[in-house]
């Protein structure tokens, strides 16, 4: 079974730059999850969808970020205009079942620095 | 609010056990995870423990639950030079939402 795919791996851009992550989940699951790590610190939720609906955006900053997944499988993640302060890894999980989140299988991540 | 927290660092030496201890405060709290990251990798869930479970053994892991200190511990028997990782406890919310602790560095001394 194929594992969550994500690209690109790494990504240098500067402050003030847009920025799009792309995740794919693996095959069947509903549930996809988009966590941001920063160094040193545990990841945190930004936003998780169920199928195309999305059911906790509430520590996704806004007027920066969005997110979508149209179609229900694959997800894009975006970053306009990108801070210094959003350098950190971002991960993507997927899940069966939003009720039994606790099988959320993660991606290797993308490691953003903004310059 | 919603906190976990982990001590930063543990050193052990190969083939003793180790114990990695986590507080979190949602009394809440429907599942406890404990996942380990390996460099340059995602997080990879190594075991969870019910709300009203006070113990789960998994092989060489075994975690504890003290529901009314709010305390979760996670002991590797014999540990090995491949259980060098960070290792990071989760609770999930009451709102099924998951807050990870800011994770503990285990490294092993031959």
């Amino acid at each position: 079974e194929a594992g969550v795919a994500q690209s690109p791996r790494y990504k240098i851009i500067e402050k003030r730059q847009s920025v799009a992550f792309w995740c794919n989940p693996i095959s069947g699951h509903a549930t996809l999850y988009w966590y941001q790590q920063i160094l040193g610190q545990g990841p945190k939720l930004l936003i998780q969808f169920q199928n195309n609906g999305v059911v906790d955006d509430s520590q996704l900053p806004k007027d920066r970020f969005s997110a979508e997944r149209l179609k229900g499988v694959d997800s894009t993640l975006k970053i306009q205009p990108a801070k210094l302060e959003d350098s950190a890894v971002y991960l993507c999980a997927s899940s069966l079942e939003h009720t039994d989140s606790y099988e959320q299988y993660f991606g290797p991540g993308t490691r953003l620095t903004v310059t | 609010g919603e906190d976990v927290e982990q001590s930063l660092f543990l050193s052990v030496r190969e083939g003793d056990s180790s114990v990695i201890n986590c507080t979190y405060t949602d009394s809440s709290s429907t599942y406890l995870y404990w996942y380990k990251q390996e460099p340059g990798a995602g997080l990879q869930l190594l075991t969870y423990i019910f709300s009203n479970m006070d113990m789960k053994q998994d092989q060489r892991l075994t975690v504890l639950l003290n529901k009314k200190d709010k305390h979760l511990s996670l002991r590797i028997a014999d540990t090995q030079t491949g259980d060098s990782a960070i290792y990071f406890c989760a609770e999930q919310s009451s709102a099924s939402k998951i807050i990870f602790g800011s994770g503990t560095r285990l490294s092993i001394r031959p």
